[in-house]
């Protein structure tokens, strides 16, 4: 299967900074990319979906201003978080799908970055 | 709209005891099935797959049915070790991009 890396997985910044968090497939090229955010003993929120060379398709109540989502290249995809505040710490994982359409396609999920705004 | 129901945990059990984890799905359409697994510290990855009904995924000693007259896929596993401590996330895919993800369930294991 495909395997994604994130960088950092593990950050800790100030309140009111800017962080920016990168999502690699090392051996798939991957037109679609997905950020989700984790919250403690909790389920994955799909926050947006990523497509390269183009924009960033956000789900409901997640602030596109916010989280900015950049896929320039169909191995790389970066999510920056804003003037992040501490409601904003949380485990941030992305995941590349193996492809476009089947129903029977799995993703394959980075290690997660985990955020920390003091 | 679509939607994934699991048991609530943590489920709390001893090594070699039998473990199940009920998932119910609502979906339109024809879902494929998954189940991840979510080890501290770590990100998701795949533990087993069905694509289609009467569908058996099994992986490491899990087993999973894809049951479409009650809608379920229930994971088994017959005797738990230690190191299957983790969260366990049902989830359905339609097609298209999105994964639907259940809540996830706790499972502590003890020696």
């Amino acid at each position: 299967g495909a395997v994604v890396s994130q960088h950092p997985s593990w950050v800790i910044c100030k309140s009111g900074t800017s962080v920016k968090i990168e999502c690699r497939s090392l051996d798939f090229q991957a037109t679609t990319m997905f950020w989700y955010r984790q919250f403690p003993k909790q389920s994955l929120m799909l926050m947006a979906t990523s497509n390269e060379g183009s924009k960033a398709t956000y789900e409901q109540g997640v602030e596109k201003d916010k989280f900015l989502i950049n896929h320039a290249s169909l191995t790389l995809s970066t999510l920056t978080v804003t003037s992040a505040h501490p409601e904003d710490s949380s485990f941030y994982i992305c995941s590349v799908s193996s492809s476009g359409s089947g129903s029977g396609d799995e993703q394959f999920f980075g290690p997660g970055t985990r955020l920390t705004v003091l | 709209g679509d939607s994934v129901t699991q048991m609530e945990g943590p489920v709390t059990l001893s090594e070699e005891a039998f473990l199940t984890i009920n998932c119910t799905y609502t979906a339109t359409g024809y879902p494929s099935l998954f189940w991840y697994v979510q080890y501290p510290g770590e990100g998701l990855q795949l533990l087993l797959k069905a694509t289609k009904a009467d569908d058996k995924g099994s992986n490491k000693g899990f087993e999973a049915t894809y049951r479409k007259e009650t809608t379920s896929f229930h994971l088994e596993k017959g005797s738990v070790q230690v190191s299957d401590s983790a969260v366990y996330f049902c989830a359905l895919h339609t097609g298209g991009f999105k994964t639907i993800f259940g809540a996830g369930t706790r499972l502590f294991v003890k020696a």
